[in-house]
């Protein structure tokens, strides 16, 4: 089976602009999980998607949102962005079911300048 | 809000020692997980422990879950250079989200 696929692999924008970033999740895996990691941070919990819908949402400002489409991929946006939001996003897959192991991409570096 | 903290946050070791990292939860868990980061890659699953009191064993790695469920540890015997990386335990209340701690950054002395 193929892993879970970021893209795009890094991305450098301006102050201000948005991004928008993709995963698509491994194949029969419903629930995606958005992390955002920075070295002081650690792992920020997102947001996590299931069937479309927003199952939880973590302690980010409304200019990050997030999306997931009937084939299970899923977007995350950061609107208006600032130079504190360059990390590493990481989404995750898992199947459905309360104890969910996570399957990582590769992430997405973002960095703003 | 549900907190997981790490600690230690650094650990430096000579090949050979043997290291131990905790984590412990501010609220009751369902489950607690654990994961390895490579230098420059993702966080990949270690192991999920689920019972009060549950020890599970990987080779030279032995993990614990606290009879409260509220605590955890890692131990890793005789660590070798492959194990350099940083690990991270999350923790989870019922169906909510994962809720990862800040990590333990392991290097190693060969």
């Amino acid at each position: 089976k193929a892993g879970v696929t970021q893209t795009p692999r890094y991305l450098i924008k301006t102050r201000g602009q948005q991004v928008t970033l993709s995963c698509s999740p491994i194949s029969g895996h419903r629930s995606v999980s958005w992390y955002q990691q920075t070295p002081g941070q650690g792992l920020q919990f997102l947001f996590e998607y299931f069937s479309e819908t927003q199952r939880n949402k973590g302690n980010f400002p409304g200019r990050f949102s997030g999306r997931q489409f009937s084939n299970s991929r899923s977007e995350m946006n950061v609107s208006t962005l600032e130079l504190g939001d360059s990390a590493l996003y990481l989404c995750a897959s898992s199947l459905s079911g309360a104890a969910r192991r996570l399957h990582f991409g590769n992430g997405t570096r973002l960095t703003v300048t | 809000g549900q907190q997981v903290m790490q600690i230690p946050q650094y650990q430096h070791v000579q090949e050979g020692e043997d290291f131990t990292t905790y984590c412990n939860s501010s609220t009751t868990l369902s489950n607690i997980q654990w994961y390895k980061q490579r230098p420059g890659g993702h966080p990949v699953f270690l192991i999920q422990l689920v019972k009060s009191g549950e020890v599970k064993k990987q080779k030279r790695l032995t993990f614990q879950f606290g009879e409260a469920k509220k605590n955890s540890s890692l131990h890793i015997t005789a660590t070798q250079t492959t194990d350099v990386g940083t690990y991270f335990c999350a923790g989870q209340e019922g169906a909510q989200k994962l809720v990862f701690g800040q990590g333990t950054r392991l290097t190693i002395n060969p």
